[in-house]
């Protein structure tokens, strides 16, 4: 089946403490980013991948670091966290070939709670 | 910079009543345009979506048509059912691979 699996999809954690949200899709698609979703706020962008070695910021990506070491994986990475980014994250992937606009395929979400 | 701007919520209708959510846009460019649908405890699904200047895009009975002189990609749908009830977010996308969504628009739809 095709999917975009993210792990975990809860997690509770403590001010500091470095964690890492993974992102896996079996899809073969080029294009993987990162959201975060908050009431009233939407869902905004953290960081996006177009192919592996390359990334971008999104419209909020203090206090986060991503890697694309492989086409399937795009962890997130909080080397501090802090209450404020406390969210639900969703991971996204697409196909990303001859600027064709395709949508995403999303993740399940992990629900980030930070104490 | 992109920004999408959705008509506020929540919105309640009753089954088999029409249904319009207003999305308008500001980008640079041509973005190609996109409505996700988030059910309960889910990530986001594509509803539809539609590339260019007056293109409609349809899917399960929804349709939106990309209105270039208003800015616009409003999502409608003839007769709504209690399955539609949801989260419905508008969203753009631009061809440098960056994507701007809506605030997200609930409905609720009473049998």
């Amino acid at each position: 089946e095709a999917q975009v699996t993210q792990n975990p999809r809860y997690l509770i954690t403590v001010t500091g403490k470095k964690l890492t949200v993974t992102c896996s899709q079996n899809m073969n698609h080029e294009y993987m980013s990162w959201y975060r979703q908050d009431p009233g706020l939407g869902l905004r962008q953290i960081y996006y991948s177009m192919n592996v070695e390359v990334t971008d910021k999104g419209d909020v990506p203090e206090g986060y670091k991503v890697s694309r070491k492989e086409k399937r994986n795009f962890p997130l990475i909080l080397e501090s966290p802090s209450p404020n980014q406390t969210s639900l994250y969703f991971c996204a992937s697409s196909p990303y070939r001859d600027r064709e606009p395709y949508g995403y395929t999303f993740g399940s979400g992990t629900r980030l709670t930070v104490v | 910079g992109d920004s999408v701007t959705q008509m506020e919520g929540p919105v309640t209708l009753s089954e088999e009543a029409f249904l319009t959510i207003n999305c308008t846009y500001t980008a640079t460019g041509y973005p190609s345009l996109f409505w996700y649908v988030q059910y309960p405890g889910e990530g986001l699904q594509l509803l539809l979506k539609a590339t260019k200047a007056d293109d409609k895009g349809s899917n399960k009975g929804f349709e939106a048509t990309y209105r270039k002189e208003t800015t616009s990609f409003h999502l409608e749908k003839g007769s709504v059912q209690v399955s539609d009830s949801a989260v419905y977010f508008c969203a753009l996308k631009t061809n440098a691979g960056k994507s701007t969504f809506g605030d997200g628009t609930t409905l609720t739809v009473k049998p």
